[in-house]
């Protein structure tokens, strides 16, 4: 079965320091890849997105993903981290040609930042 | 820019009792969808809707009915609403039928918390 794997349940970042967060998925060729962050009580917000070409995407926010096609994996980073950067992140997936017609999200990834 | 908009974002339902989460978008969006939220798990797709007219199940469609009788509106029923279907709802839409695949960016409404005692 179709499935997106973010490993790490909570990560803990020092302001200023750098973050990647994981994500890796199930498929037999190249989804659609997609980053979302979730702040307490809000919407979600599309950090970036992968369909082709490049690589490494650039989003907003000072956040960048690599697709490593050889991995399966879609890593999210960040070179520093800001307070304000503290919310839960979600990796998405599209699969063309799948069933039903929508994303496949990881469980999330919950971002605490520390002063 | 109102975008997609979901009301109510509050409600307090007893068991057995039905209501409807509506959702509308301002965009022209072909593709609506709802999705639940629930802790550790993520985001599950309920119902999906390639154009007015169209719509069809995602992976967790039980217990929750939908209708697109019009371009902009995407409404979510619950007929008899159960405990288990505590959770937060989210409305999202994208330019085009296929979604994500389509190369568009699927847009998220501010989420409806729905709490069934």
């Amino acid at each position: 079965a179709q499935s997106v794997t973010q490993p790490d349940i909570h990560i803990t970042v020092s302001e200023g320091a750098s973050l990647e967060l994981r994500c890796n998925y199930s498929y037999g060729a190249t989804p659609y890849l997609f980053w979302y962050v979730q702040s307490p009580g809000q919407g979600l917000q599309l950090l970036l997105k992968y369909f082709s070409g490049d690589t490494l995407v650039q989003g907003i926010k000072g956040f960048e993903a690599e697709f490593k096609r050889s991995q399966s994996s879609f890593n999210l980073r960040k070179p520093s981290v800001h307070w304000s950067d503290a919310a839960e992140y979600f990796c998405a997936v599209d699969y063309p040609g799948g069933g039903a017609d929508g994303l496949t999200f990881g469980k999330g990834t919950h971002l605490i930042i520390q002063p | 820019n109102a975008g997609v908009t979901q009301t109510p974002k509050f409600q307090v339902l007893k068991t057995g009792q039905s209501m409807t989460l509506q959702c509308a978008q301002d965009m022209n969006h072909e593709y609506m969808s709802w999705y639940r939220q629930d802790p550790g798990m993520g985001l599950r797709l309920i119902h999906y809707s390639v154009g007015a007219g169209i719509t069809d199940q995602g992976e967790v469609p039980n217990g929750y009915n939908v209708s697109r009788s019009t371009t902009e509106d995407f409404p979510l029923r619950l007929l008899s609403a159960a405990p288990s279907q505590t959770s937060v709802y989210f409305c999202a839409s994208s330019p085009r039928r296929r979604g994500g695949s389509s190369g568009n960016t699927i847009y998220f409404g501010e989420g409806s918390w729905l709490t069934v005692v």
